[in-house]
């Protein structure tokens, strides 16, 4: 079955500094990989996805990039700030059901001021 | 904020009783995904509902079930409750002929089992 998961639970970051949250995933027939946020009390939150066919993709501060060879995704923030700070998975589109997400375990991104 | 709601924000039930959660989607969503998130993991698929019928299905034991509604809000119940279904429940909504990238999930309903 399809597994997706973090190579590091936490992360510390100076505000103002670069972030990169990293990721592996097992599936290598998995089409779509998606990034979310999730602050304490709240649901995820979308940042940014990226289809198997592409291997970089940038949003707003925000870059993802996929290595389909070694089946790796991270998450790169430019110019962190405090309210980055959360729990971030990367969540896999796969299995028969359209719209079902496997999540990995989440990284705890914290940023100092 | 996305439109998806669910109540309540949090329960507290003993074991072995029975609880239903529900979400509202939101507009022009038609599908409608739950997810259990125990504390310090990932969401965990559930299984997702689609023009009122269940469309795909996690590795859940059948005490979990739900409905979807005409208007496409969901319910999810749980029958004779066992404490490690204590967690976060999350529900999804999308619409049916998109990707993932439509999903948006609602804050969540904070269970405890005691």
């Amino acid at each position: 079955g399809e597994s997706v998961g973090l190579h590091l639970p936490t992360l510390s970051v100076q505000e103002g500094d670069n972030s990169i949250i990293n990721c592996a995933y097992s599936n290598s027939a998995s089409d779509y990989f998606i990034w979310y946020k999730q602050e304490s009390g709240k649901g995820p939150q979308f940042i940014i996805d990226i289809r198997s066919n592409m291997d970089k993709r940038q949003g707003q501060r925000v870059t993802v990039l996929l290595n389909k060879t070694v089946k790796h995704l991270s998450l790169q923030i430019a110019a962190t700030q405090p309210g980055d700070s959360a729990v971030y998975f990367c969540a896999e589109e796969g299995g028969s059901t359209l719209g079902r997400l496997y999540f990995g375990r989440g990284t705890q991104l914290t940023v100092w001021p | 904020e996305t439109g998806v709601t669910q109540s309540p924000t949090h329960l507290i039930k003993t074991r072995g009783q029975q609880v239903t959660l529900r979400c509202s989607s939101q507009s022009g969503h038609n599908t409608v995904s739950w997810y259990q998130q125990a504390l310090g993991q990932g969401p965990q698929f559930i299984f997702q509902y689609y023009r009122e019928e269940e469309n795909g299905r996690g590795n859940f034991p059948p005490r979990f079930s739900g409905l979807q509604f005409p208007n496409y809000s969901s319910e999810l119940n749980v029958n004779a409750l066992e404490l490690d279904d204590s967690a976060l429940y999350l529900c999804a909504s999308s619409a049916k002929d998109r990707s993932a990238y439509e999903q948006y999930f609602g804050p969540g309903t904070r269970l405890t089992v005691t």
